[in-house]
């Protein structure tokens, strides 16, 4: 069956302008969460959705930083007012209620110019 | 906290050679451990997998053995091939609740000459 997708899988900004990314896990996963890597930083965990429950938002590294999931499965990740130090690869990763192994998408490589 | 230290790289090796990749962990309690692969263009792909102690994880010739008293979980290939060239991550999943979100090493660069 079909992978976890990521659109767009390249995303140039300016400074200042909000972005949306799109997250399409696999189909009947129920746990969702967002990563970030970054030359910095490496991978690191952003938010995460499990079913109807409410998101752990713990990783999101500011307020500028928001994520939605819409009917349990699709996901967007939104941030405002865009910053240099946003530039990274946003990956999307899901998995089964109570399963360990998550499944990654390709990934959305977004340059804040 | 969770943290995953990776032994530093990159790593150059010529083909056939015995790779090993170093990882150490901290977490309280049982985590499950795992062995990430990027390749070249390409998304973040799971390896191999253990989720208690003294499991060994294998697939492509990798194998990993999760050693409590350590608290490690080296990647170990007998004979590296070119195709192997690739980023390697060890990461953990400690549940908390029904989360399992993974804390990663900061990624070992593979590349194995012919």
């Amino acid at each position: 069956g079909a992978g976890v997708s990521q659109s767009p899988s390249n995303k140039v900004t300016e400074k200042g302008k909000d972005v949306e990314l799109r997250c399409d896990p696999i189909s009947g996963h129920t746990a969702l969460y967002w990563y970030r890597q970054s030359l910095g930083q490496g991978l690191e965990f952003l938010i995460y959705f499990q079913g109807n429950s409410a998101p752990d938002k713990s990783g999101l590294p500011s307020d500028r930083f928001s994520a939605e999931r819409t009917g349990g499965s699709v996901s967007t990740l939104t941030i405002q007012r865009t910053q240099q130090e946003d530039s990274a690869v946003y990956l999307c990763a899901s998995s089964d209620w109570g399963a360990d192994t998550q499944y990654f998408g390709p990934g959305t490589r977004l340059t804040v110019l | 906290g969770n943290s995953v230290t990776q032994m530093e790289g990159p790593v150059t090796l010529s083909e056939e050679a015995f790779l090993t990749i170093n990882c150490t962990y901290t977490a309280t309690g049982y985590p499950s451990l795992f062995w990430y692969v990027q390749y070249p263009g390409e998304g973040l792909q799971l390896l191999l997998k253990a989720t208690k102690a003294d499991d060994k994880g294998s697939n492509k010739g990798f194998e990993a053995t999760y050693r409590k008293e350590t608290t490690s979980f080296h990647l170990e290939k007998g004979s590296v091939q070119v195709s192997d060239s690739a980023v390697y991550f060890c990461a953990l999943s400690k549940s908390s609740g029904s989360a399992r979100q993974l804390t990663f090493g900061s990624g070992t660069q593979l590349t194995v000459l012919p």
